[in-house]
């Protein structure tokens, strides 16, 4: 248990489809992070938010809309995705300003889109 | 262009004896590294790091060297176990302001210890 969660663990949408996904972090951090896992690739930073504001926003496409409603949780809205989309995505949240670089990740959804 | 590389997406090792995991980065900013390792259907979760002030990190089995003037590192780990069965990732970050912990990732490798 690393202190951070993701609901769903898997997630199967069609490219019309509308959904999103949660994480939550237990941890008392003040940043939290958006990654996507790709087969064959690193994980890409897609989204940070710190201290409850959006400060990275990596060229993600606007289908893909994030919101940080407080400091322990971050969702990831969904819509219009393309089969391209299927990934891992990985949650993870960290404690800014504190001197350290870790980031706790959560277990990740597996998003399949068809 | 990968600024952190793992140029071996897998490694096999008899169990009890060392496994070594490298990591190379291009990046001369990167002054933090991190190693992440990966188990099927869960999260990466941290192991260890080192600062670009030191060139040794040690805790239990796993030990961190850093090589700056090679921009390489590698990871330790001594007696491998079964249970170290995993992909490994390598992670570097920059001083960014401490607005945010940025971490680059590399493509990791699959550690198999053999029993």
């Amino acid at each position: 248990e690393t202190g951070v969660t993701q609901t769903p663990r898997h997630l199967v949408m069609g490219m019309t489809n509308k959904k999103s996904l949660k994480c939550e972090q237990h941890l008392g951090h003040n940043a939290m992070y958006w990654y996507k896992q790709s087969a064959k690739k690193p994980l890409e930073l897609m989204f940070v938010y710190s201290l409850e504001e959006r400060v990275e926003n990596n060229s993600v496409p606007s289908r893909f809309s994030p919101e940080c409603p407080n400091s322990s949780h971050l969702f990831l809205h969904l819509h219009t995705l393309q089969p391209e989309d299927s990934a891992l995505y990985l949650c993870a949240s960290s404690q800014v300003f504190a001197g350290g670089f870790e980031q706790y990740f959560g277990p990740g959804t597996r998003l399949t889109v068809t | 262009d990968q600024q952190v590389k793992q140029n071996s997406p897998s490694l096999s090792v008899q169990e009890g004896r060392i496994s070594i995991l490298n990591c190379d980065y291009t990046n001369s900013m990167f002054d933090y590294f991190l190693w992440y390792k990966k188990y099927p259907a869960e999260g990466p979760t941290f192991l260890i790091s080192i600062s670009s002030i030191k060139d040794k990190n040690e805790d239990g089995r796993f030990t961190v060297f850093l090589n700056k003037s090679a921009k390489h590192l590698s990871l330790h780990i001594v007696p491998s176990q079964p249970g170290d069965s995993a992909v490994y990732f390598c992670a570097a970050s920059g001083s960014y302001g401490g607005a945010t912990n940025k971490l680059i990732f590399g493509t990791g490798t699959l550690l198999a210890v053999q029993p």
